[in-house]
């Protein structure tokens, strides 16, 4: 079973764009985490975010986290023909340190 | 340092046969992980190491599937009697500590024919 689920699964911008994306879970978390995929391999970590924080940021990347609301959004602020991918989260929680991912966001950016 | 490494990249096999998959991670990471992914969808969970012992392996889908990791560093993937519905991407990943970020590999995209 997937704990998280983002949102929208497909998403298309123009460059220079703003890009959202959410994640919503259902079981209280440890951490959650946001990462990307290219071309269907390996997946790269791009933010983990603990259950006592509500907001991290790295480069261009902002994540937030709203306990009483189970969700997370990443925001990838002025965006690059390269940062074209799926992004998915993954959550812990309820005593397991596993990551759950959920189906991912399919993020298409325009040049 | 390397990154986490996976052979084979592609292993194409004819149902029913035998085959390892095999995962090094990096150097110092005591946990280990293997998920699968199929088209369209987020990796799957299978098995979680810590050290040389699985921690858990609830994600595996049946007796077919079965993991080892000896020495507590490289570990493999071993799937019995393959089927078609096994063909997926199986990808693994480590971390430093269970709960800090996981670092995957390139994964093996496995074909069962």
């Amino acid at each position: 079973s997937q704990q998280g689920e983002e949102d929208p699964q497909a998403l298309s911008i123009q460059e220079g764009e703003n890009a959202t994306m959410n994640c919503s879970y259902k079981t209280s978390i440890n951490n959650l985490q946001w990462y990307r995929q290219n071309s269907g391999r390996g997946l790269v970590h791009l933010i983990l975010i603990r259950s006592n924080e509500r907001e991290k940021h790295s480069g261009r990347l902002r994540v937030t986290l709203d306990t009483s609301k189970k969700s997370s959004s990443l925001l990838i602020t002025a965006s690059r023909a390269a940062d074209t991918a799926s992004y998915f989260c993954a959550t812990d929680g309820g005593g397991s340190y596993i990551p759950t991912f959920g189906r991912g966001t399919s993020l298409i950016v325009h040049p | 340092g390397a990154g986490v490494s996976q052979t084979p990249s592609n292993k194409v096999t004819e149902k029913g046969k035998y085959v390892e998959l095999r995962c090094d991670p990096i150097s110092g990471h005591t946990a280990l992980y293997w998920y699968r992914q199929s088209l369209g969808q987020g990796p799957e969970f299978l098995i979680y190491f810590q050290g040389t012992g699985a921690a858990d392996d609830s994600g595996l889908p049946n007796d077919r599937f079965f993991a080892v990791r000896p020495e507590g560093s490289v570990s493999t993937l071993k799937i019995q009697r393959t089927e078609r519905g096994d063909s997926a991407v199986y990808l693994c990943a480590s971390s430093l500590i269970s709960g800090n970020e996981q670092y995957f590999g390139p994964g093996t995209r496995l074909t069962v024919t």
